[in-house]
């Protein structure tokens, strides 16, 4: 069963536009964290955020904010004002307490294409 | 500080051959692991180490071996080349491998099995 899921896999704005980048989680564990990379067309992985299970408020860092609701099992993530320099795979990924080598596991992706 | 380094950037093989891709980071890290990313699936998993003469198998390790006989290197070796194989493949290093640590990654090798 998939425990990460990005149904999104493909979404293209014009640039400036707002917009959101779902993840939906599955786990059994009451403690685990949550991870946004992003991967831009050079190919590099690029930390973004982690969060806790028992920290559900929302963070915000420049224009890219993230919403995590336990209630959904969900961490969207959100690019305000959208840019072209954003245009990459956004990956979520999910690390579970009762695994013994806290792997990362990750989701397909969404790819974000951003239009000038 | 380079961080996580990986060679080669690119690699092409022959079904059958043998080749080591290598990573290093200079963080004196502990945790260290390797992953492969196919399209529309993600990274997974494939060899891990929580520091020097330990490794585990993630969840792909069969037809890979690994070893880390220093805390800064950790070889993946591919024992006989598969098409099913072609992959980029990315290093990971973590300050440990307790839940709460970030992992960083090396710039990846993209491997093609002919």
């Amino acid at each position: 069963a998939q425990k990460v899921t990005q149904a999104q896999t493909e979404i293209s704005v014009v640039e400036k536009e707002d917009v959101t980048l779902d993840c939906v989680y599955e786990t059994r564990d009451t403690t685990y964290y949550l991870f946004w990379y992003k991967q831009p067309p050079s190919g590099e992985l690029v930390f973004l955020i982690r969060r806790n299970s028992f920290d559900e408020q929302n963070e915000i860092s420049g224009r890219y904010s993230w919403n995590f609701q336990k209630s959904t099992s969900s961490f969207n993530f959100t690019i305000t004002a959208s840019q072209v320099v954003d245009s990459a795979v956004y990956f979520c990924a999910l690390s579970e307490a009762l695994r013994s080598n806290y792997q990362l596991i990750w989701g397909a992706g969404t790819k974000l294409i951003i239009k000038p | 500080n380079a961080g996580v380094t990986q060679t080669p950037k690119f690699q092409v093989l022959k079904t059958g051959q043998s080749m080591t891709l290598q990573c290093a980071q200079d963080m004196n890290h502990e945790y260290m692991s390797w992953y492969r990313q196919d399209p529309g699936m993600g990274l997974r998993l494939i060899h891990y180490s929580v520091g020097a003469g330990i490794t585990d198998q993630g969840e792909v390790p069969n037809g890979y071996n690994v070893s880390r006989s220093t805390t800064e290197d950790f070889p993946l070796r591919l024992l006989s080349a598969a098409p099913s194989q072609t992959s980029v493949y990315f290093c990971a290093s973590s300050y440990g491998g307790s839940l709460t640590d970030t992992q960083y990654f090396g710039p990846g090798t993209r491997l093609t099995v002919l």
